[in-house]
């Protein structure tokens, strides 16, 4: 069975700090990896995918996400955080093959400090 | 907007009642999936349905049921309702082919009272 774990379950940044936030993935095959964001009372929205090519992927609103194979990971990252960026940020996995339902981390709780 | 659309938005009902969530996906996609988000449990899947047919299931209680119809529209069921059914309910659709993202619903916050 497909399981993810993103171990930062709050991070609190001053704007403009980097960010990074953990994602691992368990799946014995080839998957697709996911990044979406829920900004407060919204819905889910997608910031990046990953299907296949290369393993940096770039995203909306300056996000990038990097698949490393090796590492069961797809951990996501921005260069300079703006206090819009506040937000739960989940990632999110299915098999590539079958149109598969999504498998959700935990979360990851953004907040930015002005 | 993702052109998912799910209604009603909010909906506050008792203990053993039972409810109806609608969701309408985006032109043109085939699978609808339905998703439920909890504070203790996360964002969970419950079951999806492709062109009408039910294609897998999730975590989905037996007191819940679903169907897509043929304008491909879908309808989640939640009956006997307890107060741990309290969540919020998203929908999502996709294209239905091995490499697709899923678009999610506004989404519906039941309360269970």
């Amino acid at each position: 069975a497909q399981s993810v774990s993103q171990h930062n379950h709050h991070v609190i940044l001053s704007e403009a700090a980097s960010l990074e936030l953990g994602c691992n993935y368990s799946y014995g095959g080839t998957v697709n990896l996911f990044w979406y964001v829920q900004y407060p009372g919204q819905h889910l929205q997608l910031l990046l995918k990953y299907f296949s090519g290369d393993p940096l992927v770039k995203g909306i609103k300056g996000f990038e996400a990097e698949f490393i194979k090796s590492k069961f990971s797809f951990n996501l990252r921005k260069p300079s955080v703006q206090w819009s960026d506040t937000a739960e940020y989940f990632c999110a996995v299915n098999s590539n093959f079958g149109n598969e339902k999504l498998t959700f981390g935990t979360g990851t709780r953004l907040t930015i400090i002005p | 907007d993702s052109g998912v659309t799910q209604t009603p938005k909010h909906l506050i009902t008792a203990t053993g009642q039972r409810v109806t969530l609608r969701c309408s996906p985006r032109s043109g996609d085939l699978s609808v999936y339905w998703y439920q988000q909890s504070l203790d449990q996360g964002l969970q899947f419950l079951i999806q349905y492709y062109n009408g047919e039910e294609r897998a299931k999730g975590n989905i209680l037996e007191r819940f049921s679903a169907q897509q119809f043929p304008d491909l529209h879908s309808e989640l069921n939640l009956s006997s309702l307890e107060l741990g059914d309290s969540a919020l309910y998203f929908c999502a659709s996709s294209a239905g082919t091995d490499y697709n993202e899923q678009f999610f619903g506004p989404g519906t916050r039941l309360t269970v009272l």
